[in-house]
């Protein structure tokens, strides 16, 4: 059983581009979350979606960035016009039943912004 | 707002020495959890505690939680270097979880 998947996992992008993050959950869990951790930070919660629903997006900042879970396919995490302080590592995390349930974390992906 | 402290921020041990890090948060949570991250990786979970004065232990490391002290400590007993890592508590709803700062520790010979 294959754990939480991230792709990819180093993205270099320069200011003002777009970001892709993947993130396909464990064999079974419906809901996915997204965090963020700056260097020498803690994970902050961005986003919790379920399949085809945003459950809960109030970490999210307001503009530029944006989470999908679609009915067939990995989770997306978007970030337009990137600037250098979106330098960080993205993690996803996974569970089957959301509210009650472990999340499990996938590898992340870290982004440098140029 | 739910705020989560760790401390120490850096811990530096010889092997074989004991020391605890300590997880303090602001308002009444249901759950507590410890993850280790290595440099580079994702996070790892320790352990998940769920109840006041519930106690875990998994080889060298024991945490524990007091709800009433919103409080957990996670203790390392005769420290050895592939405990060299970053711990992190979180508190919250398993669909919101609030981390620590994290508490790097480093244990040398």
């Amino acid at each position: 059983n294959a754990g939480v998947m991230q792709n990819p996992r180093h993205l270099v992008r320069r200011r003002g581009q777009e970001a892709r993050l993947r993130c396909s959950p464990m064999k079974g869990h419906s809901h996915v979350y997204w965090y963020r951790q700056l260097p020498e930070e803690g994970l902050k919660f961005m986003v919790y979606l379920q399949k085809e629903n945003i459950i809960d997006e109030s970490g999210m900042p307001k503009e530029r960035f944006s989470a999908e879970f679609p009915k067939e396919g990995p989770s997306i995490l978007r970030i337009q016009q990137v600037v250098r302080g979106d330098s960080a590592a993205y993690f996803c995390a996974s569970s089957q039943n959301g509210r009650d349930d472990e999340q499990f974390f996938g590898p992340g992906t870290r982004l440098t912004v140029l | 707002e739910l705020k989560v402290e760790q401390n120490p921020l850096f811990l530096s041990m010889q092997e074989g020495k004991n020391y605890t890090i300590y997880c303090n948060y602001s308002t009444t949570s249901d759950r507590l959890y410890w993850y280790r991250q290595d440099p580079g990786k994702s996070l790892e979970s320790l352990f998940v505690l769920l109840s006041n004065g519930a106690v875990k232990q998994e080889g060298r490391l024991m945490a524990s939680l007091d709800t009433k002290a919103r409080l957990s400590t996670l203790h390392i007993t005769a420290a050895v270097h592939d405990l060299s890592a970053t711990y992190f508590c979180a508190v919250g709803r398993p669909d919101k979880l609030i981390f620590g700062t994290g508490t790097r520790l480093q244990v040398f010979p």
